[in-house]
């Protein structure tokens, strides 16, 4: 299953409303997880099951989506949020992430 | 606190073959299944192995099959990647991940270095 990311990096500024798309080759039902990886460090999970929110990760972060399209969103973009987001899906024995979106500072 | 030590990585010259290992703590590991994913240099993630908590259910991507074989001793609480017939495409940073919450990986170790090169 391909897992494909829009867009592959956005500029935004503090504050701003920032969404990612993850879209599936075939449908994956919710087995969809969202994954933040900051440079030079291992990824840490954001959302799974594609709406669920991990323990410990801000309210500003949520994620929808079933079938094939799913979609990452951050409320208000803090500093920290700076980093690379991929999608992962779980629905099929062999795992496939996204190639990545990049979110950097206007 | 849940903790997983990569080990193992390092120089080796295609063809070769080396064993990375994860030490894991602070949780039931034998109650876990476990994840391997890669990242080759300036690149994304890429899912490697999948072992089940007993060991007896096993998946790999179609790039490692044949090369790699996860492995895992619950007593000694870690985990295995025995890399053989290494690649330069093989070069880059080993995860290990814990599925903590089913089919998602809540817990990862720092990440290990490998290298293939002559």
């Amino acid at each position: 299953i391909q897992m494909t990311q829009s867009p592959s990096s956005l500029s935004a500024s503090v504050g701003d409303r920032v969404t990612i798309t993850c879209r599936a080759s075939q449908s994956i039902s919710t087995y969809l997880n969202w994954y933040q990886q900051k440079q030079g460090k291992a990824p840490k999970l954001l959302i799974y099951a594609a709406s669920s929110l991990q323990s410990g990760v801000p309210s500003r972060f949520s994620g929808s989506g079933s079938g094939t399209d799913f979609s990452l969103t951050i409320s208000s973009l803090q500093p920290e949020d700076f980093a690379t987001y991929y999608c992962q899906q779980t629905y099929s024995t062999l795992y496939t992430f996204g190639q990545g979106t990049k979110v950097d500072i206007k | 606190e849940v903790q997983l030590v990569e080990s193992g990585g390092g120089l080796v010259q295609p063809g070769g073959s080396l064993r990375l290992s994860c030490a894991a703590s602070g949780f039931t590991f034998n109650s876990y299944e476990m994840n391997w994913v890669r990242q080759a240099p300036g690149k994304g993630l890429e899912w490697v192995s999948y072992i089940t908590s007993s060991g007896g259910t096993i998946y790999y991507a179609d790039s490692v099959k044949g090369r790699f074989t996860v492995s895992r001793d619950n007593a000694k609480n870690s985990l295995y990647l025995q890399m053989n017939s290494l690649r330069a495409e093989d070069t880059g940073v080993y995860y290990c991940a814990r599925e903590g919450i089913p089919a998602a990986s809540d817990y990862w170790g720092q990440g290990t270095r490998v290298t293939v090169s002559s």
